[in-house]
């Protein structure tokens, strides 16, 4: 199974760009890599997802790079309420249907 | 409804009782999946059904847990003779395959006593 490497932790000034990495070294040729963010006591949020262009929507963009073993994602202007654990999730499973979430990385937006 | 729709929102119990816990997906997404939270932790894979089949039970933790999706829809999970441990937020969420991005609820937040 495919699986995702993200550091624990990382702060961000706010206003600021936050670059948050994920290794996904194993991922197949099929597999989507999937970002979702989870603030405090909230469900997980969707953020964006790709398979090998990258990506932008109103929230983030995603940065993949050419070989697939690795991405990140941008949120070009961080603000406190981007405070949150951020996952990064590459579809593992028969159909690709089973996401599996690792620990994430806790991003702090600091004043 | 809009979104995924979670109940009881916080649940109370003692220590051997039974619990059922409840998720509405949203209208349409075949898939569903069943999570759990521990305080301060991350998310543990529970099961996910497609329609009323569930491929997957490896995330289940133990026989006490079991869970049931009627008419592709209301999906029900039920934890029998509730231990403390299994104190902790269950999320559900929903999504339409084949790469639907995952919709989640509120959870609903168990606590044995």
């Amino acid at each position: 199974d495919a699986k995702t490497t993200q550091p624990p932790s990382m702060d961000c000034a706010e206003g600021r760009a936050a670059n948050l990495p994920c290794n996904h070294s194993t991922i197949s040729g099929n597999e989507y890599v999937y970002w979702y963010r989870q603030i405090h006591s909230q469900g997980p949020q969707y953020i964006i997802h790709g398979l090998k262009n990258n990506e932008t929507n109103e929230m983030a963009s995603l940065i993949i790079t050419e070989d697939r073993k690795s991405s990140t994602l941008i949120l070009p202007h961080a603000t406190l309420r981007d405070t949150a654990v951020y996952y990064c999730i590459v579809r593992v499973g028969d159909y690709g249907q089973n996401f599996v979430f690792g620990p994430g990385t806790r991003l702090s937006v600091l004043p | 409804g809009a979104g995924v729709s979670q109940s009881p929102s916080n649940k109370v119990t003692e220590k051997g009782k039974d619990v059922e816990l409840r998720c509405d997906p949203i209208s349409g997404h075949t898939a569903l999946y069943w999570y759990r939270q521990s305080l301060g932790q991350g998310l543990e894979f529970l099961i996910y059904f497609q329609g009323n089949s569930a491929p997957d039970k490896s995330g289940l933790p133990s026989d006490r847990f079991s869970a049931e999706r009627t008419g592709g829809s209301v999906s029900t999970l039920t934890i029998q003779r509730t231990q403390q441990e299994d104190s902790a937020v269950y999320l559900c969420a929903s999504s339409l395959p084949p790469y639907g991005e995952l919709f989640f609820g509120e959870g609903s937040r168990l606590t044995v006593l």
